[in-house]
């Protein structure tokens, strides 16, 4: 079935690029998400990508998409301490358009 | 703020009770999904209605329901709660064309004792 996988956690140093890993089982998706979730708050969206898209950058972010290999990643630039959340990987489910989340990877920015 | 409220912020009820969430979804915007978020299961799809109809069903339980009025707000109903049943629940929304991108509403938090 369709499946999202994500590493679960990831420290990094401030001013340190982050890269948060992501691979992905339906290759019908049409987009691929990215969205923050920090302590107590809802899911904010960062950014997505388009499945004819290689790449994608919007100010820090940098998004990945290896649809061969079914990969997606973010980059983050200059990570900072406000940049420590959980991010979550998302596929739209087949043609019921739902959201398909991995697990979340819990990213540690340590001064 | 993403423009998708939900209420109430948290909940606290006992096993065996039915709770109503709502949620209303960002301007101009037709379809709303809901999800629920727990430690073991992490974030399921439970339900998605467009304009007023049913359109896809995921993970949600016999004993949960939802409906989407005329004015667009939804409400998702639990009853007969267990103590799994404890979870943040997300209601999001899409336009009705594009990337159908999804705005998530803050969640309400139910605790079942």
């Amino acid at each position: 079935g369709e499946d999202v996988e994500q590493s679960l956690f990831l420290s990094v140093r401030e001013g340190d690029s982050s890269v948060i890993n992501c691979t992905y089982t339906d290759s019908s998706s049409t987009y691929l998400y990215w969205y923050k979730q920090e302590p107590g708050a809802g899911l904010q969206l960062l950014t997505y990508i388009f499945s004819n898209m290689d790449m994608k950058q919007d100010q820090r972010l940098t998004v990945l998409l290896n649809k061969k290999d079914k990969h997606l990643s973010l980059r983050i630039a200059d990570t900072q301490t406000g940049d420590s959340a959980i991010y979550f990987c998302a596929e739209t489910g087949g043609s019921q358009g739902n959201l398909i989340f991995g697990k979340g990877t819990k990213l540690s920015v340590k001064p | 703020d993403s423009g998708v409220t939900q209420t109430p912020k948290h909940l606290i009820t006992a096993t065996g009770q039915r709770v109503t969430l709502r949620c209303s979804p960002r301007s101009g915007d037709l379809s709303v999904y809901w999800y629920q978020q727990s430690l073991d299961q992490g974030l399921q799809f439970l339900i998605q209605y467009y304009n007023g109809e049913e359109r896809a069903k995921g993970n949600i339980l016999e004993r949960f329901s939802a409906q989407q009025f005329p004015d667009l707000h939804s409400e998702l109903n639990l009853s007969s709660l267990e103590l799994g049943d404890s979870a943040l629940y997300f209601c999001a929304s899409s336009a009705p064309s594009g990337a159908a991108t999804q705005y998530f509403g803050p969640g309400t938090r139910l605790t079942v004792l």
